[in-house]
């Protein structure tokens, strides 16, 4: 079956200017989350939405991120007035079962 | 403060030549430790879940094993296509997993 897909998969934008970085989740699973791979550093949890509940957005780095996930399935990650550091990989995964986690190929941003 | 640590940072191995890989975590109340492996431009695939000490899992070439400290990846008679690098990762509560550096794996013809 298809799998996680993201959009778009690579991004070059100008410090400043505001990003919309797009999931969708495997369909029927009820997780969804998203994460940051730096060069040379480990994957990063940002976020974390379960079914109805409110998310869990401990993980996300400042207030210029935020994530939103639309009728329980799509969900869009923003980053607003970009920095070169917010560079990365920016990686989104889905599951049934908590934990057992499936990836996304990632979308590769690029803060010029 | 959870912690998960992976050595080696590197290992290359020649076609045929089995080692393991190995992930120390420090974590209070241990709900599972799971591997993956991340090839290059791609997000990580999901390999393996381990539960309680003594545990083990097998998926071709690979075994997993889980201690009480630690969990070994077991490679044996690697083939060139299980070149990547492989992630392990314990969950902190709330859907998070916290990754180790990964190591990552060559294995040359």
């Amino acid at each position: 079956g298809a799998g996680v897909s993201q959009s778009p998969s690579n991004k070059v934008t100008e410090k400043g200017k505001d990003v919309e970085l797009r999931c969708d989740p495997i369909s029927g699973h009820t997780a969804l989350y998203w994460y940051r791979q730096s060069l040379g550093q480990g994957l990063e949890f940002l976020i974390y939405f379960q079914g109805n509940s409110a998310p869990d957005k401990s993980g996300l780095p400042s207030d210029r991120f935020s994530a939103e996930r639309t009728g329980g399935s799509v969900s869009t990650l923003t980053i607003q007035r970009t920095q070169q550091e917010d560079s990365a990989v920016y990686l989104c995964a889905s599951s049934l079962v908590v934990y057992e986690q499936y990836f996304g190929p990632g979308t590769r941003l690029t803060v010029t | 403060e959870d912690q998960v640590t992976q050595s080696p940072e590197a290992l290359r191995l020649q076609e045929g030549e089995s080692s393991s890989l190995n992930c120390s975590y420090t974590v209070s109340g241990l709900r599972g430790l799971f591997w993956y492996r991340q090839d290059p431009g791609k997000g990580p695939e999901f390999l393996f879940t381990l539960y309680s000490a003594g545990e083990e899992k097998e998926k071709e070439r690979l075994k997993a094993t889980l201690t009480k400290k630690e969990s070994f990846l077991h490679i044996t008679a690697p083939k060139p296509e299980d070149s990547a690098t492989y992630l392990c990762a314990v969950p902190r509560g709330g859907g998070k997993l916290i990754f180790g550096q990964g190591t990552e794996l060559s294995v040359k013809p």
